[in-house]
């Protein structure tokens, strides 16, 4: 079945610095690709999604970039700020609706002040 | 501002009890969803359901079961509960089309004894 890998599962940076977070995906099929941020006691969020006809999205400080040839699509948050920390997750699905959304298994993201 | 609501956010059960687990969203979205969120293991679908009283199962349905008489609810239900359903809950929803975003509730931690 569909398989969504994701790395790093723990990630440290300084206040400032980039971070970048990793996912590969299985189905070539899947061509919706949305990325969710959790804060502490709350339910993941939608911040940032791509689909399969673009190769990059940009907003403000995160980015998202999918190469669907090698199946691999990224999240890249730049000028990192404290409010950053959280746990990231990436996703890819099938077609609307959200019914085929297989998760990664989150990266758990810390911005040192 | 867009909600799901879901009815427990702490729970503590005995093992064998039945437990329900409530959820409520308002944005009218035909689509609803169960989720089961462990450290290291992503968020795994329980069930989900894209009508009132239709239900498909999902990834691990295995010792749950779910009930929706009306478009806004959806309950998740523990038949009897067990240790190895200790976890963090989480409901969703989504409008079928194009868009595969899913909103998120803030979670229920169910811990069984």
């Amino acid at each position: 079945g569909e398989n969504v890998e994701q790395h790093p599962s723990t990630l440290s940076v300084q206040e400032g610095d980039s971070a970048v977070i990793k996912c590969t995906y299985s189905d070539s099929a899947s061509n919706y690709f949305p990325w969710y941020k959790q804060e502490l006691g709350k339910g993941p969020q939608l911040i940032i999604d791509i689909r399969s006809n673009v190769g990059e999205k940009k907003d403000q400080r995160i980015a998202v970039t999918l190469n669907k040839t090698a199946k691999h699509f990224s999240l890249h948050i730049t000028e990192t700020q404290p409010e950053d920390s959280a746990v990231y997750f990436c996703a890819a699905s099938i077609g609307g609706g959200g019914f085929k959304t297989i998760f990664g298994a989150g990266t758990r993201l810390f911005v040192k002040a | 501002d867009v909600k799901v609501t879901q009815s427990s956010r702490y729970l503590v059960k005995r093992t064998g009890e039945k437990v329900f687990l409530e959820c409520v969203q308002d944005m009218d979205h035909e689509n609803m969803f169960w989720y089961r969120q462990d450290p290291g293991l992503g968020l795994r679908l329980i069930y989900f359901s894209y009508d009132v009283k239709m239900k498909e199962k999902g990834d691990i349905p295995e010792g749950y079961s779910v009930s929706r008489e009306k478009k806004e609810r959806f309950s998740l239900i523990l038949e009897s509960a067990s240790t190895n359903q200790t976890s963090m809950y989480l409901c969703a929803s989504s409008t079928t089309g194009y868009t595969g975003e899913l909103f998120f509730g803030e979670g229920s931690r169910l811990t069984v004894l």
